[in-house]
């Protein structure tokens, strides 16, 4: 059964960093790309980054260039994203997500529970 | 790649036929999935590549279009339908999602 559990979450100042973490299971992690989504109280979904099977490449939306940071160990089946300089629009609960089918991304098939991130002083 | 779902509420009674509207800004061939989504609770794959239901998804959903506009019809509306259902495109990254349409019943 494919299981992907989020955690790393929590209360950070404004200015500040935390990093989320997914981990994963009942798949061959690195044969699939990985993304995290967003989703703000009361909004809709969206899109964060994804990387690579391997960890070769990286994309982000434009909102957080700069600031997050996604990767990848694959020898611990694990997903990561590294937030910093931390704003009030950046709460949200962060969902961690496979891209489907392996080696592609044209959906995200699977998807966690989700960890919430607050931005507040 | 900007994507437009309508509308944004559509309220309906058990048994009607509804239809879900998404356009992008652009041609992204058959790149769009749809999602379901219920309060407190992850997203649900619904299609993939536009008009391919995902495994364990009723055949009451259909999912179609390509280039700029794509439609997702649920023919005869359940209970458990009642949802937030959005579409996301995958022709380019950022891979952005529409705003979304709430289904509530009538």
């Amino acid at each position: 059964e494919v299981q992907l559990v989020e955690s790393g979450g929590g209360l950070v100042q404004p200015g500040g960093s935390l990093r989320l973490s997914c981990a994963a299971s009942g798949f061959t992690f690195s044969s699939y790309w990985m993304s995290w989504v967003r989703q703000a109280p009361g909004k809709g979904l969206e899109w964060v980054a994804n990387i690579r099977k391997d960890g070769g490449e990286k994309y982000y939306v434009d909102s957080v260039k700069g600031r997050f940071t996604i990767s990848r160990d694959n020898a611990e089946s694990s997903l990561y994203l590294q937030i910093n300089s931390l704003r009030a629009e950046d709460t949200a609960v962060y969902y961690c997500a496979r891209d489907y089918p392996a080696a592609y991304s044209y959906a995200h098939d699977y998807w966690g529970q989700g960890t919430l991130v607050s931005v507040s002083s | 790649i900007q994507v437009t779902q309508s509308p944004s509420f559509l309220s309906a009674s058990v048994g009607d036929r509804v239809t879900i509207t998404c356009r992008a800004s652009q041609d992204i061939s058959s790149y769009l999935a749809w999602y379901q989504q219920k309060p407190g609770k992850a997203p649900k794959l619904l299609f993939y590549l536009a008009s391919t239901l995902q495994s364990g998804v009723p055949s009451r959903f259909s999912g179609s279009g390509s280039g700029t506009e794509f439609t997702l019809t649920i023919s005869s509306l359940q209970p458990e339908d009642f949802a937030t259902y959005y579409c996301q495109q995958f022709k380019a990254s950022p891979y952005g999602f529409g705003q979304g349409t709430k289904l509530e019943i009538k």
